[in-house]
């Protein structure tokens, strides 16, 4: 079991560039999530889904799109990159009902917005 | 409160001190709390789910408690190793709104050996 994979691990966009952060799970959990993280923050919830062909909104969406067409895969779309983005992403995934099982999340992307 | 606050923000300790962390939560509609550990460089991975009012749960060396009429919970790690030197995150679930966990900001823990 590979667990949660996200790619790129490093990326650096200029502004108004658009980029994809991959991410996909092999333990077949129906629910998936997309956080960032700011220095001194927690993470704050992007989107997520409940499974495949479902998605909705976090505390911080603006900015960002998602889709989730099979269980495995949930990428993150930037559409226009901006200074603001410029943040570590997490995406994690758990198996029922997200509330009470544990979140699992990959390694990570880090991103740069100049 | 309506957010997750934890604190302190960071400690600093000596090898084999007894620490303990606080996590305070939105009380009501209250579903269930998640402790986190985070090394530097990795990514968070699960210590604990807490859902019942007076949860008490152990592993290792590490254990917590939970309060949901009061909306607080204590992490405790007794004797602190310098391989215990992490952020450790909480979050709150209200209503069991799909997983959509709040997130405290942490607390930046650094044991010297």
């Amino acid at each position: 079991n590979a667990g949660v994979t996200q790619t790129p691990k490093f990326r650096i966009l200029k502004i108004g560039q658009s980029m994809t952060l991959q991410c996909t799970q092999d333990m077949n959990h129906n629910y998936m999530y997309w956080y960032r993280q700011d220095p001194g923050m927690g993470l704050k919830l992007i989107y997520y889904s409940v499974g495949a062909g479902i998605t909705d909104k976090g505390e911080v969406p603006n900015g960002y799109n998602v889709s989730r067409s099979t269980t495995e895969d949930f990428p993150l779309r930037l559409e226009l990159a901006a200074p603001s983005q410029t943040s570590v992403y997490f995406c994690a995934s758990s198996y029922r009902s997200g509330g009470a099982d544990t979140q699992y999340f990959g390694p990570g992307t880090r991103l740069t917005v100049l | 409160i309506l957010n997750v606050e934890q604190s302190p923000q960071s400690l600093h300790v000596q090898e084999g001190d007894s620490t303990n962390f606080t996590c305070s939560f939105p009380s009501s509609n209250f579903y269930a709390l998640h402790w986190y550990r985070w090394e530097t460089a990795k990514s968070p991975e699960a210590l604990f789910v807490m859902t019942l009012n007076g949860d008490e749960k152990k592993k290792g060396r590490i254990s917590a408690t939970l309060n949901t009429k009061e909306g607080y919970s204590y992490l405790y790690i007794k004797g602190s190793q310098p391989e215990d030197s992490a952020t450790y995150l909480c979050a709150s679930l209200r209503g069991n709104q799909g997983g959509k966990l709040i997130f405290g900001q942490g607390t930046e823990l650094s044991v010297k050996p």
